[in-house]
């Protein structure tokens, strides 16, 4: 059974670059499409993006000058950065996987972790 | 982008009892080639990350109880729980992914009457 965990800074500053790791076990990265998901607290869900088996990467257009999102194949691991980042930036942050490029449900989900953009 | 819009926001429902919640987008999650509908809905629990309930608009993931199910087609869908139980307190959302960027609804708040 696929595990997933998010991790990383919990408080990073403004104007600085958020940096996100996604440890995945119980399954390889490089089988299936693999997305960035944000939530401010007490509100709704933002897709940021995704890397896919091959390695191609989409992106939210609304984020899409400041996120890279990376992999590790030989630690199963994902990356996700975000530079310039503001208070507008705080939120939980989790990744899930999709099964593919027709199958694009969430399933499963990491607990997710919370980042504050605060001085 | 698309735009997904949940009714209502928030709803009470009694236990044992009917809880309908409707996500209508902004364009068609109806793909013409397989006539399938991208669109799944998410349960939150407070403290929890989103679980996915149902995918294909209809297709129940496994082991979700079967008091939900999903209907719709094109642009307009519902999720159902035929008898409310007291662990369905959550909020529930709409997603699709017809195309990228992939969008959420707002969100439905779902309460015990």
């Amino acid at each position: 059974q696929v595990q997933v965990q998010e991790s990383g800074p919990g408080l990073v500053k403004p104007s600085e670059t958020l940096s996100l790791t996604c440890s995945v076990s119980g399954g390889s990265i490089s089988s299936y499409y693999w997305n960035w998901i944000r939530q401010p607290p007490g509100k709704g869900l933002e897709w940021i993006g995704y890397i896919n088996n091959d390695g191609t990467t989409d992106y939210n257009p609304s984020l899409k000058s400041r996120v890279t999102i990376s992999r590790d194949t030989s630690k199963n691991q994902l990356s996700l950065t975000l530079s310039s980042v503001t208070a507008a930036d705080t939120a939980v942050y989790s990744c899930a996987r999709a099964l593919g490029f027709g199958e694009r449900w969430f399933d499963p989900w990491g607990q997710g972790t919370l980042v504050t953009v605060s001085s | 982008d698309f735009v997904m819009t949940q009714s209502p926001d928030s709803l009470a429902v009694s236990l044992g009892e009917r809880a309908t919640i409707n996500c209508k987008s902004s364009q068609s999650l109806l793909y013409s080639s397989n006539n399938k509908n991208y669109l799944a809905w998410y349960q939150q629990k407070p403290g929890q990350p989103p679980k996915l309930l149902v995918y294909w608009a209809s297709t129940r993931q496994s082991g979700v109880p079967d008091r939900f199910s999903g209907s719709g087609s094109g642009a307009d869908f519902t999720l159902t729980i035929s008898s409310l139980q007291a662990e369905d307190v959550a909020v529930y959302y709409c997603k699709q992914y017809y195309r990228t960027p992939y969008t959420f609804g707002q969100g439905t708040k779902l309460e015990i009457k």
